[in-house]
């Protein structure tokens, strides 16, 4: 089985410029997660997707990033412009909306995407 | 959501049995308490998940009490390839919009 895919899996940027990842989740996945994760902390949950519709981005920074998910698969995250504090591993993740053939709620998250800014 | 607390790090020797505790004194009826797993430039990786009593899989087992305010990653016989940080997070998997909540985890280190 496929895993969930990212790219690119590094980006150097200058202040102010704009940046944006990608994210392919395993097939049949209706929930897509970004999180964002800074060096030594946990990862924080930027926004969270079912299907194509927004369950919950009250932690993403509006002013600065945006993110959609067309036609339900795969999604785009996009910073601009962006500012040295949002130099971090920028992770997407995906899961069924239920419990798995396991009967486990569990995330699938991908190898992330290490954006620094300088 | 529930706060967790557990050890910011831990060291064991290999072949030895690990057991982290996390402690999550609010959690709430429907919550879950899962265990992830974390190595170094990759994504989180599911380890266990439980509700209650004792569940064990290939890798892990999880002790959750009676009052479920606790819970506890038992990983038998460590190898170095277990030296990770490791996260206990609780959450409603049955809320409609299911999230994990990551702390800073703890960090095993595995000697030789």
């Amino acid at each position: 089985e496929a895993g969930v895919a990212q790219s690119p899996r590094y980006k150097i940027i200058e202040k102010r410029q704009s940046v944006a990842f990608w994210c392919n989740p395993i097939s049949g996945h209706a929930t897509l997660y970004w999180y964002q994760q800074i060096l030594g902390q946990g990862p924080k949950l930027l926004i969270q997707f079912q299907n194509n519709g927004v369950v919950d981005d009250s932690q993403l920074p509006k002013d600065r990033f945006s993110a959609e998910r067309l036609k339900g698969v795969d999604s785009t995250l996009k910073i601009q412009p962006a500012k040295l504090e949002d130099s971090a591993v920028y992770l997407c993740a995906s899961s069924f909306p239920t419990a798995g053939g396991k009967g486990v709620y569990e995330q699938y998250f991908g190898p992330g995407t290490r954006l620094t800014v300088t | 959501l529930a706060k967790t607390t557990q050890p910011i790090s831990m060291d064991s020797y290999e072949g030895q049995e690990v057991n982290i505790t996390c402690s999550h004194n609010n959690i709430a009826t429907n919550d879950y308490i899962t265990w992830y797993q974390q190595f170094p430039s990759q994504g989180p990786r599911f380890i266990i998940q439980g509700y209650k009593t004792k569940v064990t899989n290939e890798v892990a087992s999880l002790f959750i009490p009676a009052d479920r305010k606790s819970s506890t990653l038992s990983l038998p016989r460590v190898s170095l390839s277990d030296t990770a940080v490791y996260y206990c997070l609780v959450g409603d998997p049955g809320a409609g919009s299911y999230q994990l909540t990551f702390g800073k985890g703890t960090k095993l280190s595995v000697i030789p």
